[in-house]
């Protein structure tokens, strides 16, 4: 079957730096994508692999090893509005997105 | 980033009744959406996918004489709770995948319902 993995809750410090694995395997893999979801609103579009490495986009990066089936996103200088659900989705091989359950980040001052 | 629209945002209705919600994309052609049903505290699941000018594909459990899709155009495509229920009450959302840009998915805003 296929499966998402990410951790259900966690918690960082204003200011510091916080990384959210995402673990998957999937009937084919056409790229990685992190979403980010407050409370009460629609999920937005953080970023999207396809490739090994890292990608980096401001204060967030995110990094994907196919051979291992695990990504992360690096969420740096926490800000208290980063506190929200990370949903991680995969794309299988026939272009269907299939979601994590999404990891919620709470930001304490 | 590309842009979707959903109306209403928030809709209040009877029991019994149906209601209606769009979802556009503003400044792509979407070849593709996605509904989504989302309750609280859980991740999102889909509903069905539906492509321009198609049937719609339901996912394993959802009923599609109850859940109609029409994606009549390629910025528009609407979900029609018909003979709505209190269990029907969840936040709904939709998705557009541009068909210029084969992987990314543009969420709407999503339309919160509460059937009464």
């Amino acid at each position: 079957g296929q499966n998402i993995d990410q951790p259900t809750e966690m918690t960082a410090t204003e200011g510091a730096i916080v990384q959210i694995n995402c673990t998957y395997q999937t009937s084919g893999f056409n790229g990685l994508f992190w979403y980010q979801q407050h409370a009460g609103e629609a999920p937005t579009f953080l970023s999207y692999n396809v490739l090994d490495g890292l990608e980096e986009k401001g204060r967030f990066s995110s990094f994907l090893s196919r051979s291992k089936g695990y990504s992360y996103l690096l969420l740096k200088e926490l800000q208290m509005k980063d506190s929200a659900s990370y949903l991680c989705a995969v794309m299988d091989s026939n272009y269907q997105l299939i979601w994590g359950a999404g990891t919620k980040l709470i930001i304490k001052p | 980033g590309a842009v979707v629209s959903q109306h209403p945002s928030w809709v209040i209705c009877k029991s019994g009744t149906s209601v209606k919600i769009e979802c556009r994309s503003l400044d792509f052609q979407a070849t593709t959406m996605f509904w989504y049903r989302q309750f609280p505290k859980q991740s999102l699941m889909l509903m069905a996918t539906s492509n321009e000018g198609s049937k719609a594909t339901y996912e394993q459990g959802v009923e599609k004489d109850k859940f109609l899709i029409n994606h009549a155009s390629l910025t528009l495509s609407t979900l029609t709770v018909t003979s709505a229920h209190p269990e029907d009450s969840s936040f709904y959302i939709c998705s557009a995948r541009d068909g210029a840009v084969q992987e990314t998915q543009y969420f709407g805003p999503g339309t919160r319902l509460l059937v009464l």
